[in-house]
């Protein structure tokens, strides 16, 4: 079974402050992919990152930094200096073979000017 | 621009009444697509699994009947909502698989508000 978990209900920072947001997966495939995705309350699915199983390196993407942990199963993500505009639902997600995605329950990120 | 198309992307609808929401893949061939249902709040659950010439296959606790998929061609997937009730309210969100892309790229809809009334 595959499952995802963001333990993080809602997180509340002030601007410039950075912030973790952290996901941990479980699946039984040796071959995955691992996503992370940005809804504001339009509703729609902004593609972040996504990650393969057998690349381990961390990433940065301007304020964007993903961490991979395969030893932990854990694929965490830090916006540095966060802004206003950063205030969204974001959500982790695991993809395996067959497929389909499977999201975790999502963090709420307010950042307060 | 979008390359996966979902429309409405808001509709009203009486109770009792069926509405149709379509996704689209707009210049790629998807064999296969998936429809999530996200309530308030809450996250992305995955309703069925679109299979093109053949019929979708549900997840655990999604009434088939209710929720009718048709994947009749390469870039066209239908979910109806048949009778629908309040508690049907929600949004449905649709994603196609780029199987020509390495890597199987995933693409997802605008989405689609349903509340029915």
């Amino acid at each position: 079974a595959q499952k995802v978990t963001q333990a993080q209900t809602e997180i509340s920072v002030v601007e410039k402050e950075d912030v973790t947001l952290d996901c941990v997966y479980e699946t039984r495939d040796t071959t995955y992919y691992l996503f992370w995705y940005k809804q504001p309350p339009s509703g729609e699915l902004v593609f972040l990152i996504r990650r393969n199983s057998f690349d381990e390196q961390n990433e940065i993407s301007g304020r964007y930094s993903w961490n991979f942990q395969k030893s932990t199963s854990s694929f965490n993500f830090t916006i540095t200096a966060s802004q206003v505009v950063d205030s969204a639902v974001y959500f982790c997600a695991l993809m395996a073979n067959n497929n389909d995605m499977r999201f975790g329950a999502g963090t709420r990120l307010t950042v307060k000017p | 621009g979008a390359v996966v198309s979902q429309h409405p992307s808001r509709v009203i609808c009486k109770s009792g009444t069926s509405v149709k929401i379509e996704c689209r893949s707009l210049d790629f061939q998807a064999t296969t697509m998936f429809w999530y249902r996200q309530f308030p709040k809450q996250s992305l659950m995955l309703m069925a699994t679109s299979n093109e010439g053949s019929k979708a296959t549900y997840e655990q606790g999604v009434e088939k009947d209710k929720f009718l998929i048709n994947h009749a061609s390469l870039t066209l997937s239908t979910l109806t909502v048949t009778s629908a009730h309040p508690e049907d309210s929600s949004f449905y969100i649709c994603s196609a698989t780029n199987r020509a892309v390495s890597g199987n790229t995933i693409y997802f809809g605008e989405g689609s508000w349903l509340t029915v009334v």
